[in-house]
């Protein structure tokens, strides 16, 4: 069945660029997710990206997709101390119906 | 403004007793959806429902149960058959098609006392 992994944890200093990895197994067309999570909150959607992209930018957030890989990241430019969060990964199959397949969730910790 | 409301947001629970999760939405989204979040075991699927009055078992529905008898609402019980309740349970929502974005409500955390 389809899977999402990612890495749990990750710990940058304040104005690095941080990079947050996760790799797919569902070879159909897909949409890639990446939602975060603040303590204690549900999670909000940051950014998306379809199967036929390598490739997407929206201000500090870059999502970079190696499809033959599948292997996805998302590259957070100048991380402030409010970036701190849970970072979930998520896949949507076109064949999947409605069923969105999460990963584990990466906690950054930003340090100033 | 619309979105998908939580409640409550803490809920203690006696060994043994039934709890209900309320799960409301005015989006006009057709699919809702019931996760349970554990630490370092991201989002697991509960049950997850397309249309009233139809709804499909997830990954973990043992101890669980769920009606969608509204459009805008998809209530969760916990029954006392969930031998590991106490966890952060959050509910979602989407509209029709593959492509679309899951809305997330605050969450409940259940604690089992």
């Amino acid at each position: 069945g389809e899977d999402v992994e990612q890495s749990l944890f990750l710990s940058v200093r304040e104005g690095d660029s941080s990079v947050i990895n996760c790799t797919y197994t569902d070879s159909s067309s897909t949409y890639l997710y990446w939602y975060k999570q603040e303590p204690g909150a549900g999670l909000q959607l940051l950014t998306y990206i379809f199967s036929n992209m390598d490739m997407k930018q929206d201000q500090r957030l870059t999502v970079l997709l190696n499809k033959k890989d599948k292997h996805l990241s998302l590259r957070i430019a100048d991380t402030q101390t409010g970036d701190s969060a849970i970072y979930f990964c998520a896949e949507r199959s076109l064949t999947g119906g409605f069923k969105t397949i999460f990963g584990a969730g990466t906690r950054l910790f930003v340090k100033a | 403004d619309g979105g998908i409301t939580q409640s409550p947001k803490y809920l203690f629970r006696k060994e043994g007793q039934n709890v209900t999760l309320s799960c409301e939405q005015n989006l006009n989204h057709d699919a809702m959806y019931w996760y349970r979040q554990d630490p370092g075991q991201g989002l697991r699927l509960i049950y997850y429902s397309q249309i009233v009055n139809d709804f499909q078992k997830g990954d973990i529905a043992e101890g669980y149960s769920v009606s969608r008898e509204k459009k805008e609402s998809f209530p969760l019980t916990v029954t006392s058959a969930q031998k590991n309740p106490t966890a952060f349970y959050l509910c979602a929502s989407t509209s029709q098609g593959a492509g679309t974005e899951a809305f997330f409500g605050q969450g409940t955390r259940l604690t089992v006392v």
